[in-house]
């Protein structure tokens, strides 16, 4: 069966500029997880969604990050004024029912370059 | 705070020998510890789930093992496609996972 997609795979934006990723979690995953990965290191949390639902936002870095999940399936994750730090693969996860002991299975992420 | 250390950095293996790879955390009240696989360029594969002490899971060539401080992947016989990198996570309270920074392997024909 499909698995998580996001898009775009690449996205360049320069510096200032606000950008949006898609990501569309498993048809019936009712928990939906964005994480941020730099190179050489494990994925970092940002936001979960249990259907439509923002249940923990902690690991957002800054009020530019906002996430939604308006009908409970696919979610984007946007950045404004994107900042050079911003740079990372981010990556979006669901899992079927309560996040809470599932398994979360990821998508390919999105590579983000700002100049 | 949850920590989570994996151990070694990278590791060569030439096809057939066998080694383990290293998580250790500290986390107050583990609800899970996950082990994870990533190709370059992909997202993390998901491999295991160990929630208690003792417990022991195997897939092909893969084993992995939990006590209360650390978990190990064990690679028995390894291939070059078992080069990748493998990510080792746990959740405690919350909802995320804590990702530990990976162990890069790659195995040589």
């Amino acid at each position: 069966g499909a698995g998580v997609s996001q898009s775009p795979r690449y996205k360049v934006a320069k510096r200032g500029q606000d950008v949006a990723l898609r990501c569309d979690p498993i048809s019936g995953h009712v928990s939906l997880f964005w994480y941020q990965q730099a190179l050489g290191q494990g994925p970092e949390f940002l936001t979960y969604f249990q259907n439509e639902a923002q249940l923990d936002k902690s690991g957002l870095p800054s009020d530019r990050f906002f996430a939604e999940r308006p009908e409970g399936s696919v979610s984007t994750l946007k950045i404004q004024r994107t900042q050079q730090e911003d740079s990372a693969v981010y990556l979006c996860a669901s899992s079927l029912a309560g996040a809470r002991y599932n398994e979360q299975f990821f998508g390919p992420g999105t590579r983000l370059t700002v100049l | 705070e949850d920590q989570v250390t994996q151990s070694p950095e990278a590791l060569r293996l030439q096809e057939g020998e066998s080694s383990s790879l290293n998580c250790s955390y500290t986390v107050s009240g583990l609800r899970g510890l996950f082990w994870y696989r990533q190709d370059p360029g992909k997202g993390p594969e998901f491999l295991f789930t160990l929630y208690s002490a003792g417990e022991e899971k195997e897939k092909e060539r893969l084993k992995a093992t939990l006590t209360k401080k650390e978990s190990f992947l064990h690679i028995t016989a390894p291939k070059p496609e078992d080069s990748a990198t493998y990510l080792c996570a746990v959740r405690a309270s919350g909802y995320a996972l804590n990702f530990g920074k990976g162990t890069s392997l790659l195995v040589t024909p």
